[in-house]
């Protein structure tokens, strides 16, 4: 079974930083590319980074470029954010998603709540 | 970036009828489109990929229709587990730029 659980959510100060992990468990982490997406509260879903297996293909989208960081330990079966330089706009639930035949959202952790307030 | 309406954004339907959603794109994204359902507190669950293929364990009463820019969602017998939100995600664009639809509020009527 897939599973994926995200942590690291919590609150921050405007300016702050956050570290979101999401452990993998169930399959071949390497063999898959892994993307962030989240919700604002109340709001649709916006895709947020992507990262290949491998992890030498990173994108992100324009909302987060300069100030959030994918990476990947593919060792330790485990994917990341960094979130730097937070704003208010960035509160929201943060899920990890696998890849699943093509479709970069197959599988979906539960998510962690970021809450960014002053 | 390719963005994607859906309607209605509510829509109310009775149980054991038939809901039929709409998702529609800017420009073409091919067969690479899904749907998703979301119930409050959980996260979104894949029901369609590629336009018309269903996600392993989804109900035969999902089905995908359509391609380029025009998609459809049917629920063929409403049970009452399938009042939720559902949103369409095209996945066409490379370098990836994954947009999704606002979302379908389907209630029961």
């Amino acid at each position: 079974e897939v599973l994926l659980m995200e942590s690291g959510g919590g609150s921050a100060q405007p300016g702050g930083s956050l570290r979101l992990s999401c452990a993998a468990s169930g399959f071949k982490f390497n063999s898959y590319e892994m993307n962030w997406v989240r919700q604002a509260p109340g709001k649709g879903l916006e895709w947020v980074a992507y990262i290949s297996s491998t992890g030498n293909t990173i994108h992100y989208a324009d909302s987060v470029k300069g100030r959030f960081t994918i990476s990947r330990d593919n060792a330790k079966n485990s994917l990341y954010l960094q979130m730097n330089s937070l704003r208010a706009e960035d509160t929201g639930v943060y899920f990890c998603a696998r890849e699943y035949a093509r479709n970069p959202f197959g599988f979906w952790g539960q998510g962690t709540l970021v809450t960014v307030s002053s | 970036e390719i963005v994607l309406t859906q309607s209605p954004a509510t829509l109310s339907v009775s149980p054991g009828e038939r809901a039929t959603l709409s998702c529609r794109a800017s420009q073409s994204v091919g067969s690479n489109l899904a749907w998703y359902q979301q119930k409050p507190g959980q996260a979104p669950r894949l029901l369609i990929y590629g336009a018309s293929t269903g996600a392993t364990g989804i109900p035969a009463r999902f089905s995908g229709s359509g391609s380029g820019t025009e998609f459809t969602l049917t629920i063929s017998s409403l049970q009452s587990e399938d009042f939720a939100l559902y949103y369409c995600q095209q996945y066409n664009t490379w370098p990836p730029m994954y947009t999704f639809g606002q979302g379908t509020k389907l209630e029961i009527k």
